[in-house]
């Protein structure tokens, strides 16, 4: 059975501050690796889609990078803003078309 | 935004009975998706498909099942609803790039079994 864990659970941050959080994956089989937004009382939203080891991708004040080869993903997210405040998803696609989703990253930030 | 909806948004259902979910798009994405969020566990895939009858289970299939008979509708089915299935379920729908498109999620469906 494939995991995929993301931590921390939950943070707390300051409006301002810089936080990041990390998704693990296997590393064998590697397809692409999915970035979500989730705010609560919604659906989630796609943020990234990362496909190449070291990848890089950027959206506003978020970005992430990723690495296949030790299988992980770190999405930052660079002067927080109450509007950030949501739990991040990340999903690994082995091209099977099953997306196998993280427990997700709950993230408040305090104004 | 994708053009997905899910019916009904909300439902209430006693143990025993057959409950079905409807999804609908109308972006003529191949492929779709349902999945149950559950606390603790996140999104949880139970059935997909890749095209017009053509299915097949995700993690958590026991209990439900799935048909597609048109690109637009795909039916989620609880045969006999059970408590364990109390949950919010999402309907996602992808593109035609196997796999590396996002996906997009309509609504939800709270669903409570008593």
């Amino acid at each position: 059975i494939l995991n995929v864990e993301q931590s921390p659970q939950s943070l707390h941050v300051q409006e301002g501050d810089s936080t990041n959080f990390t998704c693990s994956f296997p590393s064998s089989n590697f397809y692409a690796l999915h970035w979500y937004r989730w705010e609560t009382a919604k659906s989630p939203e796609a943020l990234f889609v990362m496909t190449l080891n070291g990848d890089e991708k950027k959206k506003g004040r978020i970005s992430a990078t990723l690495n296949t080869k030790e299988g992980y993903s770190y999405l930052y997210i660079k002067g927080s803003q109450p509007e950030d405040s949501a739990t991040y998803l990340c999903a690994f696609d082995s091209g099977t078309y099953k997306y196998i989703f993280g427990t997700g990253t709950r993230l408040k930030v305090l104004a | 935004d994708a053009g997905i909806t899910q019916s009904p948004r909300h439902k209430v259902t006693e143990t025993g009975t057959p409950v079905t979910l409807r999804c609908h798009q109308t972006e003529n994405h191949r492929y779709m998706y349902w999945y149950r969020q559950d606390p603790g566990h996140g999104l949880r895939l139970i059935h997909y498909s890749y095209g017009v009858k053509d299915t097949d289970k995700g993690e958590v299939s026991d209990g439900y099942s799935v048909s597609r008979s048109k690109t637009e509708d795909f039916l989620l089915t609880l045969e006999s609803a059970t408590s364990s299935q109390t949950s919010v379920y999402f309907c996602a729908i992808s593109g035609d790039y196997q796999g590396r498109d996002e996906q997009f999620f309509g609504p939800g469906t709270r669903l409570t079994v008593l």
